[in-house]
């Protein structure tokens, strides 16, 4: 099955700072990768995705780049604010082999300091 | 529209005891998922139904750990007997799946157990 490693599992970053948090994949047919931002007792909720057919996606202060070939991808919050402080998942899944399963990574505790 | 809707919010129960998690999933949404989430083991995917089919019920722990979904609209987590080791947040969390592509898996509260 599939397999997602996440890196850094901390992160602390000064407000207004950049925060880069990485993902690798094992499963070449997985090409649906979303990423989840978990707030304290909170529920995991997207805040952006990204499919193979793609290599960058930007959403504001947000944005999410793809390799495919060294199986890989990132998420970048730029401009950091302090209520970015969260745990943000990676996960990844292949739909089209009507797969729809999330494998996710096992987090990254970011943490903005004012 | 009401989002994932999960019952109990929070649930204490002793150890032996049977417990009983329920989901209803967004109204349309075809797709259901059970998870859990411990600082250890981070979030472990239990269980996910297709069109009310169970499709992979592999990350389900042991005999002890059992799901149903009699309808589109209503799932059941039950754990008989409990023990203090299943203390964890459970989430459910529902999405509209298709071949194609997958939509966003939208998840509920959550049900946080404690088993004692």
């Amino acid at each position: 099955g599939e397999n997602v490693e996440q890196h850094p599992s901390t992160l602390s970053v000064q407000e207004g700072d950049s925060a880069v948090i990485k993902c690798t994949y094992s499963d070449s047919a997985s090409n649906y990768f979303p990423w989840y931002k978990q707030e304290l007792g909170k529920r995991p909720q997207l805040i952006i995705d990204i499919r193979s057919n793609v290599g960058e996606k930007k959403d504001q202060r947000i944005a999410v780049t793809l390799n495919k070939t060294a199986k890989h991808f990132s998420l970048h919050i730029t401009e950091t604010q302090p209520e970015d402080s969260a745990v943000y998942f990676c996960a990844a899944s292949s739909p089209e082999l009507n797969d729809y399963k999330l494998s996710f990574g096992a987090g990254t505790t970011v943490t903005v300091r004012a | 529209d009401a989002g994932v809707i999960q019952s109990p919010r929070h649930e204490v129960t002793e150890m032996g005891q049977e417990v009983t998690l329920r989901c209803k999933p967004i109204s349309g949404h075809n797709s259901l998922f059970w998870y859990r989430q411990t600082m250890m083991r981070g979030l472990e995917l239990l269980i996910y139904f297709n069109n009310n089919v169970p499709i992979d019920d592999s990350g389900m722990p042991e005999d002890r750990f059992s799901a149903k979904m009699p309808n589109a609209s209503f799932s059941t987590l039950k754990i008989q007997p409990s023990e203090p080791r299943d203390s964890a947040v459970y989430f459910c969390a529902s999405s509209l799946s298709r071949t194609s592509s997958t939509d966003t898996q939208y998840f509920g509260p959550g049900t946080r157990l404690t088993v004692l």
